[in-house]
This record gives structure tokens, sequence and C-alpha cells, in this order.
């Protein structure tokens, strides 16, 4: 079965540090969402694309993360610097024109402290 | 994995026992719903949709049943077993827009 494949699994940092989680979507997939998941919020999208171009970054806090697709077959998340509440279940998903049902990664689980 | 919403309202099922997993949307203009299942670990699996204008679906053992009269979406499983166990999520998708994901439903089944 094709997979959205992300890395890595697990992140362990320390505040103030960078983080770069990354995301290989299903080939042919032309979007790709990141979502962050937590006990207290669950799923919340942070930044979706489509056909590479970034559409809504308005869940994302502007001034830390930045998400980008240098290409077709990578999507990055990355927190500059990170802190102890960026902590949580990063996912990405992926699906393709006209299909809603999009298929997740397994996501990272980053913990900064 | 991480254990994912501790404060999940919980269902718990005998094996065997058909599951109702409820979920109530806000959005009166969404026109498509989707149902996602989580294990522990894991991402959110895709499970059955429907569109609104359908009141029912079927798949393999589930059901979906929709009520946009109250904006109402259940989930039924039949002969719930072991491997059901996860945490469910319903997703409404207002028109050209994105997912709104609800707060999920922890599903345990009992031996």
């Amino acid at each position: 079965d094709a997979r959205v494949t992300q890395t890595p699994r697990h992140k362990v940092t320390e505040m103030g540090q960078e983080v770069t989680m990354r995301c290989q979507p299903i080939l042919g997939h032309n979007t790709v969402f990141w979502y962050r998941q937590t006990m207290m919020q669950g799923l919340e999208l942070l930044a979706y694309f489509r056909n590479r171009a970034p559409l809504d970054d308005s869940g994302m806090p502007k001034d830390r993360f930045s998400a980008e697709m240098p290409d077709a077959t990578l999507a990055t998340l990355k927190i500059q610097p990170s802190e102890p509440r960026d902590s949580a279940v990063y996912f990405c998903a992926s699906g393709g024109t006209g299909h809603r049902g999009y298929t997740f990664g397994s996501g990272t689980r980053l913990t900064v402290v | 994995g991480e254990s994912v919403g501790l404060h999940l309202p919980t269902l718990s099922v005998q094996e065997g026992d058909n599951s109702i997993i409820n979920c109530a949307y806000s959005n009166s203009a969404s026109d498509y719903f989707i149902w996602y299942k989580q294990e522990s670990g894991k991402g959110p699996q895709f499970i059955i949709d429907i569109r609104s204008n359908m009141d029912k679906r079927q798949g393999q053992r589930v059901t979906v049943l929709l009520n946009k009269t109250v904006k109402h979406l259940s989930l039924q499983i039949a002969a719930t077993q072991p491997g059901d166990s996860a945490v469910y999520f319903c997703a409404e998708i207002p028109w050209g827009q994105n997912f709104v994901f609800g707060p999920g439903t922890r599903l345990s089944v009992l031996p």
C-alpha cells in the first residue's frame, strides 16, 4: 500500500534548538497537510499545500514555525526556536485531486525539554 | 505510542456487540463527512465517508448515518472486535474548506 512517510518518528530536543520534520507524500498526491495533535487541543491544522504552493498557514505560529515544499516528494515543517509548548505529535497527510479522504503518516512525536 | 486524548469520552463495549459512536458537527454548510480511526502510535486512518446528499452509507462492518436536521453523525460498528479499539474522529468538510476534526471518542473493547 502507498503510504505517507514521516521522519523522524521521535525527536527529543532542548528548548531553543531548531527542529525539522520531514514528510514524503504519496507519489502523485498534490495536496499536503501538516497537523499537530495534543491531548488538550486534539488535531489542529497548521498548514497545507496544493501543487507545492502554500494555501493556508493561518494555524501556524508565524514567528517560529515555517513550512515548505522544496519539491513534490518532500514537505518540511521547521520550528526555530523550539519551546516546551511545541511538544506534540505532528502529522503530515496527503491527497490527490478530488480525493478528500486524505492519507496520514505515522507522525513525528516531538518532545521539547 | 502517545496516548491521545486522556480526557476523551470513552465507549466500552463487549466483544461481539455492536458499537455506536456519535458526533455532533457544527457547520450546516458541511457537505462531506469522514470517520477516521486512530490506533495508539499511528496516524488517523480513513474508515468511511458520506456526502450530505445521503443519510446512510455502509461499508464492511461499518455504517455511517447522517442526520442533517440535527447536525449529527454516527458510526456503527457491527460485531465489535478487539482490533476496533482505538480513538474515532469524525471530520466535517464545508465546501471549499478543509477538514474540521471533532474531539474524538475512545472505543474500548472488553473481552
